[in-house]
């Protein structure tokens, strides 16, 4: 079945560490997101891609970091300036930009 | 500003008991209102999208619909498995370029067996 696999569920940050969070999808979707989901908070975006080695910052990007080399995979890494990195986050993929989303089951992610 | 207001943000329901979750919106641009699902430590799953006021769209005990300055989701007869946090996101295209999606806090519902 198609969709989009997010890994690990749960991860653990240290002071000063990098952590990257994984995002595959197999449903041949042209575009990716990163999100932000905080309680009480509608989800905030982080980055986007619309094609291959091209990525645009969303709302909220300063401390993060994406790459995408391969159509399929659009990793997000929280680097140690984003000082408030408690969050759980959602990878999406749509078709085109216009497309409703189809969303990954997210990464936990806490700071310890 | 852009703003996407969703209420109200909990709602306890009865097992039947027939009501509406509202998402009203100010964006310039519209083009498109979403509706999403989302179940307790997951990802939301898509429901519908609306694109023209007057529209509307339905799934099984749901119903969808859109005006110029708000959607409403209509639950009729609803069950315990009905119980998630509905999601509304806007979707604009503002006349300087670009794109943004904005997302609602949500609602969350409890259908009370």
């Amino acid at each position: 079945d198609g969709g989009i696999t997010q890994s690990p569920k749960y991860l653990f940050r240290k002071e000063g560490q990098n952590v990257t969070l994984s995002c595959e999808q197999n449903l041949n979707h042209d575009a990716m997101y990163w999100y932000r989901q905080d309680p009480g908070q509608g989800l905030r975006l982080i980055y986007y891609s619309q094609i291959v080695n091209d990525f645009q910052k969303g709302d909220i990007a300063e401390g993060y970091s994406v790459s995408r080399e391969k159509k399929e995979s659009f990793p997000l890494t929280v680097t140690s300036a984003q000082k408030n990195p408690t969050a759980f986050y959602l990878c999406a993929s749509s078709m085109v930009l216009r497309d409703g989303y189809t969303f990954g089951s997210g990464t936990r992610l806490t700071v310890v | 500003e852009d703003q996407v207001t969703q209420s109200p943000e909990a709602l306890r329901l009865q097992e039947g008991e027939s009501s509406s979750l509202n998402c009203s919106y100010t964006v310039s641009g519209l083009r498109g209102l979403f509706w999403y699902r989302q179940d307790p430590g997951k990802g939301p799953e898509f429901l519908f999208t609306l694109y023209s006021a007057g529209e509307e769209k339905e799934k099984e005990r749901l119903k969808a619909t859109l005006t110029k300055k708000e959607s409403f989701l209509h639950i009729t007869a609803p069950k315990p498995e009905d119980s998630a946090t509905y999601l509304c996101a806007v979707r604009a295209e503002p006349l300087t370029g670009g794109f943004k999606t904005i997302f609602g806090a949500g609602t969350r519902l409890f259908v009370k067996a």
